[in-house]
């Protein structure tokens, strides 16, 4: 069955650092990747996704990914942290065929100033 | 557009009573999904529906029922609610390969 780790639970980053949060997954030739971003009692909301092409994906609110097919890795990464991003992060995985999602345990980001 | 609204908000029920939780989308999506979240363990698939009349069971049917209502409405139903069931409740919707748009949630006490 497919998986996907998130290894941190917390992670505390000065305001202005930089930031990687770590994702595995475990399934498929082909992955459908995504980052979402939870903020304390809203809903999901979708940073970025990875289907194919180039292995960089851009996304919203000045947040990258980079998929490592070597390493089953989906890490994403921002330059200069802000307070405002501050929530919770989930990395998901899509089987192949079909859109149903399993999620990371998702990793707790705080943002000191 | 709404997006993806989800009635009620919050609910507390007691240990064996039923209740319906409700979500509707605006957005023409053929797929819907029920998920929910509790600390340390992400989001988890309960059922889910590919198109109008198909349901399909996820990660974690049991003790859960669903209705694909019409292409809008996708309800979920606890029949006899257990503690174990306390949780937040997302509902999402998508057309297929692409994102999931995400409800607000059903935070549920079972007590």
């Amino acid at each position: 069955a497919q998986s996907v780790t998130q290894p941190d639970i917390h992670i505390t980053v000065s305001e202005g650092a930089s930031l990687e949060l770590r994702c595995n997954y475990s399934y498929g030739a082909t992955p459908y990747l995504f980052w979402y971003v939870q903020s304390p009692g809203q809903g999901l909301q979708l940073l970025l996704k990875y289907f194919s092409g180039d292995t960089l994906v851009q996304g919203i609110k000045g947040f990258e990914a980079e998929f490592k097919r070597s390493q089953s890795s989906f890490n994403l990464r921002k330059p200069s942290v802000h307070w405002s991003d501050a929530a919770e992060y989930f990395c998901a995985q899509s089987m192949e065929y079909g859109n149903k999602l399993v999620f990371g345990a998702g990793t707790i980001l705080r943002v000191k100033s | 557009n709404a997006g993806v609204t989800q009635t009620p908000k919050f609910q507390v029920l007691k240990t064996g009573q039923s209740m319906t939780l409700q979500c509707a989308q605006d957005m023409n999506h053929n797929s819907m999904y029920w998920y929910r979240q509790d600390p340390g363990m992400g989001l988890r698939l309960i059922y889910y529906s590919a198109s109008e009349g198909t349901t399909d069971k996820g990660e974690v049917p049991n003790g859960y029922n669903v209705s694909r209502l019409n292409k809008r409405e996708f309800s979920l139903r606890l029949e006899s609610a257990a503690p174990s069931q306390t949780s937040v409740y997302f509902c999402a919707s998508s057309e297929e390969y692409n994102e999931q748009f995400f409800g607000p949630g059903t935070r549920l006490t079972v007590l």
